[in-house]
């Protein structure tokens, strides 16, 4: 079946300007996550849905990064004025179930984002 | 706090030859552990885990890794290498409880093998 896809997958935009990733999940996965893996800081959590809540958002940065989710399924990162730091691959998980610890997290392919 | 470390940056094999990627851990509690393979310009793609049960725990390409609780440790093995293995191989821990189940990583570790 489909695995989680992400989009655009690459991504070049000027500092100050606002930028929008998306990810569509495995259909029916509840569970959504999204990383962030950057040369300085390696692989990082960013934030984590629950259906259409997000009940950690202790991985964001700062304030100019913000998520939603709808319908339980697509999901979409936004970084307001961003900044060269911002630069990295910006990577999506999936798991079926809310709660399960041995879930498996599915990834997709990632969006590379470059700030000039 | 939940942790793992990846010691190696780089572990170079020859092709043919047994390899092992190291990862070690410290957890408060029981640790549940994963590990991931990134090629060149890809996503993250789910090896294996450890949940419970057997310590040697088998995997997809022909990966198996041995969980130590004694060692705290949950190295990656192959028996034999092949090239198509170089990538870059990440240990991470589930952050739980309270953490809802997000993964901490290690650093990652680039495998190169050798013709």
């Amino acid at each position: 079946g489909a695995g989680v896809s992400q989009s655009p997958s690459n991504k070049v935009t000027e500092k100050g300007k606002d930028v929008e990733l998306r990810c569509d999940p495995i259909s029916g996965h509840t569970a959504l996550y999204w990383y962030r893996q950057s040369l300085g800081q390696g692989l990082e959590f960013l934030i984590y849905f629950q259906g259409n809540s997000a009940p950690d958002k202790s991985g964001l940065p700062s304030d100019r990064f913000s998520a939603e989710r709808t319908g339980g399924s697509v999901s979409t990162l936004t970084i307001q004025r961003t900044q060269q730091e911002d630069s990295a691959v910006y990577l999506c998980a999936s798991s079926p179930r809310v709660g399960r610890i041995q879930e498996t997290q599915y990834f997709g392919p990632g969006t590379r984002l470059l700030v000039l | 706090a939940q942790s793992v470390a990846q010691p190696e940056d780089q572990v170079n094999v020859a092709e043919g030859n047994p390899l092992t990627v190291k990862c070690t851990y410290s957890v408060s509690g029981n640790p549940y552990l994963f590990w991931y393979v990134q090629y060149p310009n890809r996503g993250l793609q789910f090896l294996l885990k450890y949940i419970t049960g057997d310590n040697l725990v088998k995997g997809s390409y022909g990966f198996e890794a041995e969980f130590n609780k004694s060692q705290t440790s949950f190295h990656l093995k192959k028996p034999s290498a092949l090239v198509s293995d170089s990538a870059l191989y990440f240990c991470a821990v589930r952050d739980y409880p309270g953490g809802y189940n997000k993964l901490i990583f290690g650093a990652g570790t680039r495998l190169a093998v050798h013709p």
